[in-house]
């Protein structure tokens, strides 16, 4: 089982779509969790840190569930400019490297 | 500010060859990682430094590849007789130092990376 799996998609949505992105983690002692947003053959950028209680940073909210080992990002009101491949990405227990997921391809159109 | 930076940015290399590649930090940023991430993948952990030290490797697929940070500022990823199975990109990040002594901030700033081909 890969440490960090996630549905690489593509998701195709109209703009102004709600949309959700899931994933899953193996270690239970993982103790952060992020996710990172990638363009095309550019490099990866932190969207968001993830935290127990939940957060949101505009039109994006992101949610774990430690119980389920199981991390959400949703995004409201799709932007043509939200396209990109997000990662779901969680930090190892050593505290020395961040585990990344395949990332999921999120395409917006109008 | 000036971000990570890396060079070069392509190299075209035969299965063979000897490669070496650069990753200049974001000044004053005391943790230094390398990743791969080959086509349709996400970043893969190679290897993470604190200052000079490489805190752990346990990332680099064989004894093929070795980096160094002497200064504890630039380091370089080598890799000795490329296969073509190396290909891919290889992204470096780093962090500043957390509040409290020995310890790394969460967020990684990664540099744009190198596209290695072999051919």
């Amino acid at each position: 089982r890969k440490e960090v799996e996630q549905d690489p998609g593509p998701f195709n949505v109209p703009e102004g779509a709600t949309v959700a992105f899931n994933c899953t983690y193996s270690n239970s002692a993982s103790q952060s969790f992020f996710w990172y947003r990638q363009d095309c053959r550019k490099e990866p950028k932190l969207l968001m840190s993830v935290y127990s209680s939940g957060n949101e940073d505009g039109r994006f909210t992101a949610q774990l569930n430690r119980a389920s080992q199981y991390i959400s990002l949703l995004i409201r009101d799709s932007k043509l400019s939200d396209s990109a491949t997000y990662l779901c990405v969680v930090k190892n227990w050593a505290g020395t490297a961040l585990i990344f997921g395949k990332g999921t391809t999120l395409s917006v159109s109008s | 500010g000036a971000g990570v930076s890396q060079t070069p940015s392509n190299k075209v290399t035969e299965k063979g060859k000897y490669v070496e590649l650069r990753c200049d930090p974001i000044s004053g940023h005391t943790a230094l990682y390398w990743y791969r991430q080959s086509l349709g993948q996400g970043p893969e952990f190679l290897i993470y430094f604190q200052g000079t030290g490489a805190a752990d490797d346990s990332g680099l697929p064989n004894d093929r590849f070795f980096a160094v940070r002497p200064e504890g500022s630039v380091s370089t990823l080598k890799i000795q007789r490329t296969e073509r199975g190396d290909s891919a990109v290889y992204l470096c990040a780093s962090s500043p130092p957390a509040p409290l002594a020995g310890g790394t901030t969460d967020t990684q700033y990664f540099g744009p990376g190198t596209r290695l081909t072999v051919l």
